[in-house]
């Protein structure tokens, strides 16, 4: 049971190159986030999955776009990367997005844009 | 969006004793978390307490919940250096279901 998996761990893009990260899950939740944080600025939310087959906008999603593959993956993709996107990314899943529910993280994937 | 407010910002204190951190918050909330974050790693979480709850723990962990003050406090008792860690609270209120994550109280515990 590996719980939350994230790829890859670590990355480094040139700006105005793209990359998609890629998260799994293995507890069948129904809901996956994507986070990021940077120094100072605890975590933001960058797009949720409420359920198979939906996606949700969070705080921060410019420059970012997400695909809920199956129950199972859910991944993140910058199309044109920009040093500002140089964070740290966490994913994350819960049971259910509406109930008072736990999130569990996978251990990130360190991006940066040069 | 409903978001906590932890402090103090960075809390040291020797290996034994115990630390104290609170988490403010400014709407109603169902339900608050605390989450802890190891250096590098991805967040855990530690416990969740209900709205109609004012007290709870779990093992050396104790949370309390003042719904009046819109405030909480995770207190860690006897503190062991595998404690060191940055601790968040994240609230959770009414129709927004999503968690929102302060910038956390950076704990050491020294040896």
């Amino acid at each position: 049971n590996a719980g939350v998996t994230q790829t890859p761990k670590f990355q480094v893009l040139k700006t105005g190159q793209s990359m998609t990260l890629q998260c799994a899950q293995d507890m069948n939740h129904n809901s996956m986030y994507w986070y990021r944080q940077d120094p100072g600025m605890g975590l933001r939310l960058i797009y949720y999955s409420a359920s198979e087959g939906t996606t949700d906008k969070g705080e921060v999603p410019n420059g970012y776009n997400v695909s809920r593959l199956n129950k199972r993956e859910f991944s993140l993709r910058l199309e044109s990367a920009a040093p500002s996107q140089t964070s740290v990314y966490f994913c994350a899943s819960s049971e259910d997005f509406r109930s008072a529910d736990t999130q569990y993280f996978g251990p990130g994937t360190r991006l940066t844009v040069l | 969006s409903q978001q906590g407010e932890e402090d103090p910002q960075a809390l040291s204190i020797q290996e034994g004793e115990n630390a104290t951190m609170n988490c403010s918050y400014k709407t109603s909330i169902n339900n608050l978390q605390w989450y802890r974050q190891n250096s590098g790693r991805g967040l855990v979480h530690l416990i969740l307490i209900r709205s109609n709850e004012r007290e709870k723990h779990s093992g050396r962990l104790r949370v309390t919940l003042d719904t009046s003050k819109k405030s909480s406090s995770l207190l860690i008792t006897a503190s062991r250096a595998a404690d060191t860690a940055s601790y968040f609270c994240a609230p959770r209120g009414g129709s927004n279901y999503k968690l929102t994550f302060g910038k956390g109280t950076l704990l050491t515990v020294n040896p």
